[in-house]
């Protein structure tokens, strides 16, 4: 069975630096990108960048581009995503999700959401 | 950046009864490969999102056979044959043909 499991809820204040988690299970893990979503209060869904495990490629767009850095550790088959300095505006929920280039560009499976509060 | 606009916004529906979105890209979607990635995804309330469609029309692993896809090119369609309590949530449509991909604003199914 497909999972992603993502790290649990952060309170951070601005300024102060993150790195949030998804690990992924029951498929190989290097051999799938894997994007990361933004879902800001009340708010649709943004992609923030896709990164390819195996080889490290990875790809921003243009919005987060300087604001982020996604990686990932393909020995444990973890995803991450990192901020220096957090602002205000970066609270919201982040998803992990699987992206299937084979059947078709699809995002076919979702972590739980990792909840990050950044308030002074 | 390809953009994504989807309509209604709100869609209040008596169960039973259909139900259909739009959504309209700003530039086609077929890509170089013969493909159109237009997917749509549901996402019920306080949970993370979940795929529905892919490539217009192919339903996912355990969708119910109420939910069609159709569409060309810019435009696109959800379709809901008899609408039941658990579809209820946003519905977003996503393009994977150029990048960044990018999503709908989502389509709020609430029933009557």
């Amino acid at each position: 069975e497909v999972q992603l499991v993502q790290s649990g809820a952060e309170v951070k204040k601005p300024g102060e630096s993150l790195k949030i988690s998804c690990k992924g299970s029951g498929y190989s893990f290097p051999h799938y990108w894997v994007a990361w979503v933004r879902q800001m209060p009340g708010k649709g869904l943004e992609l923030m960048g896709i990164m390819f495990p195996d080889d490290s490629d990875t790809r921003y767009s243009p919005s987060f581009q300087g604001q982020i850095t996604i990686s990932a550790d393909k020995s444990n088959g973890t995803a991450y995503l990192q901020w220096i300095s957090l602002k205000a505006s970066d609270t919201a929920i982040y998803y992990c999700a699987r992206l299937s280039v084979v059947r078709g560009f699809l995002l076919d499976f979702w972590g739980q959401g990792t909840q990050v509060t950044v308030s002074s | 950046d390809v953009v994504m606009t989807q309509t209604p916004l709100s869609s209040p529906v008596t169960l039973g009864q259909p139900a259909s979105i739009s959504c309209r890209s700003s530039q086609s979607l077929l890509h170089s490969d013969g493909n159109t990635y237009l997917s749509w995804l549901q996402q019920r309330p306080g949970q993370p999102p979940r795929l529905l469609i892919y490539k217009i029309s192919n339903r996912f692993s355990g969708v119910p056979d109420r939910f069609s896809g159709s569409g060309s090119g810019t435009d696109f369609t959800l379709k809901i044959t008899r609408v039941e309590a658990e579809d209820v949530g946003v519905y977003y449509c996503m393009q994977a043909t150029q990048f960044p991909y990018s999503f709908g604003r989502g389509t709020k199914l609430e029933i009557k």
